[in-house]
């Protein structure tokens, strides 16, 4: 199946301070999503981004499909960006969602 | 509208209970899915439906009964649990196209099994 690795997988970060997370993945896509899970385990959608760029308020990401990554930007954190990020995709040919290990982000007053 | 319900929240049980976990829907979702998830892991797949049909089991114990009643209910039945299933259970829905196929989570339901 497809690989998904996720980079750093601890990040500690001052109130106000800008982050990039990373995800790789191993084969072609049809479905990247960026999830943050809160500490009560609830999956929050961030983004769908097979390919491009995509902005909402704080957060950003970017996918370059053909060199097999995306980012996730992080802008002036806040406490309540603490959490776990995860990058989750689809192959081309299939509805399962391959999860990455995850990057456990605090962030600190 | 892009909520998934689950419930309970939490589920305590003995390992001779019967218990259901329950997922709905309400977007016209037509694939729907179950997760588990462990402690400091990620999610794994256990099951999806297609148009209310089983596509994929990833090799689940047969202790774990999926059923989808509609196409907007998703229900996992659950019997004889062992303490290692004790984990984060958790209902996805998707459009089902290929072309774009975004996952909604519900919360989870956070079982214990005694």
């Amino acid at each position: 199946g497809i690989q998904v690795e996720q980079s750093p997988p601890d990040l500690i970060l001052q109130e106000g301070a800008n982050s990039t997370l990373r995800c790789n993945f191993s084969d072609s896509v049809n479905n990247l999503q960026w999830f943050h899970q809160n500490p009560w385990g609830q999956l929050i959608n961030l983004f769908y981004i097979p390919s491009g760029t995509k902005q909402n308020g704080r957060l950003s990401a970017t996918t370059v499909a053909t060199e097999r990554y995306s980012l996730l930007y992080i802008s002036s954190s806040q406490t309540t960006d603490s959490g776990v990020y995860f990058c989750a995709v689809c192959s081309s040919n299939d509805y399962k969602l391959s999860f990455g290990a995850g990057t456990t982000v605090t962030v600190r007053a | 509208d892009t909520e998934v319900t689950q419930t309970p929240k939490h589920l305590v049980m003995g390992m001779t209970n019967k218990k259901s976990l329950k997922c709905e829907q309400h977007m016209g979702h037509r694939a729907m899915y179950w997760y588990k998830q462990k402690a400091k892991k990620p999610p794994e797949l256990m099951f999806v439906y297609s148009y209310e049909k089983l596509s994929i089991n990833e090799s689940v114990p047969s202790r774990f009964s999926p059923e989808c009643p509609n196409s907007s209910l998703l229900n996992l039945h659950l019997h004889a649990l062992q303490p290692e299933d004790s984990a984060l259970y958790l209902c996805a829905s998707s459009r089902v196209s290929l072309g774009y196929n975004e996952q909604f989570f519900g919360p989870g339901t956070r079982l214990t099994v005694l």
